[in-house]
């Protein structure tokens, strides 16, 4: 069965501090894509990132990292020094096969940070 | 480029009253979905459409129906709204390879008294 745990529900920090959010994932499939969307107030998503299973490189953008072991089904995210405008849902996200060569994205529950002046 | 555009934004309605959301993308994707998101509970997969002329159910089908109207439409239709259905629905599209993320519409947030 597919499933992504995001186990922190609710993140505060003060600005710059760094902050990781935790993200763990269960899947059978051999070949799988993560994903990393932020939904700030206004309530839009907005996708960050994607990583493919074979891929165990961090990546780094800016103020975001993120951290994908395959050892443990974890893909971490980073932020370093953060801002206010960071405040916002984060969701994990595990792609999957679905019927007739379709694909789906199984969500976590998201985690809300709130970075305070 | 307008992207994935919901309509409406705002719905409030009353138990057992229809009503039809609209999505309509114009990215030329091949895939369509919609999602639910309520407190606590993350995004959950209602229905998606992998390509035009086929819809498949999701994790939470139950109450309602979807039409995949063209490539660039997959409406959304609630027969008979229930408190239980009150929540914000999000549409997606996606070219429909693995490896592609999802393009999210606004939302509509629906309120069922």
């Amino acid at each position: 069965a597919q499933k992504v745990t995001q186990a922190q529900t609710e993140i505060s920090v003060v600005e710059k501090e760094d902050v990781t959010l935790d993200c763990v994932y269960e899947t059978r499939d051999t070949t799988y894509y993560l994903f990393w969307y932020k939904q700030p107030p206004s309530g839009e998503l907005v996708f960050l990132i994607r990583r493919n299973s074979f891929d165990e490189q961090n990546e780094i953008s800016g103020r975001y990292s993120w951290n994908f072991q395959k050892s443990t089904s974890s893909f971490n995210f980073t932020i370093t020094a953060s801002q206010v405008v960071d405040s916002a849902v984060y969701f994990c996200a595990l792609s999957r096969h679905g019927g007739a060569g379709s694909y789906q994205l199984t969500f976590g529950k998201g985690t809300k940070l709130s970075v305070i002046p | 480029n307008a992207g994935v555009t919901q309509t409406p934004k705002f719905q409030v309605l009353k138990t057992g009253q229809s009503m039809t959301l609209q999505c309509a993308q114009d990215m030329n994707h091949n895939s369509m979905y919609w999602y639910r998101q309520d407190p606590g509970m993350g995004l959950r997969l209602i229905y998606y459409s992998a390509s035009e002329g086929t819809t498949d159910k999701g994790e939470v089908p139950n109450g309602y129906n979807v039409s995949r109207l063209n490539k660039r439409e997959f409406s959304l239709r609630l027969e008979s709204a229930a408190p239980s259905q009150t929540s914000v629905y999000f549409c997606a599209s996606s070219p429909g390879t693995y490896n592609s993320p999802l393009h999210f519409g606004n939302g509509t947030r629906l309120t069922v008294t």
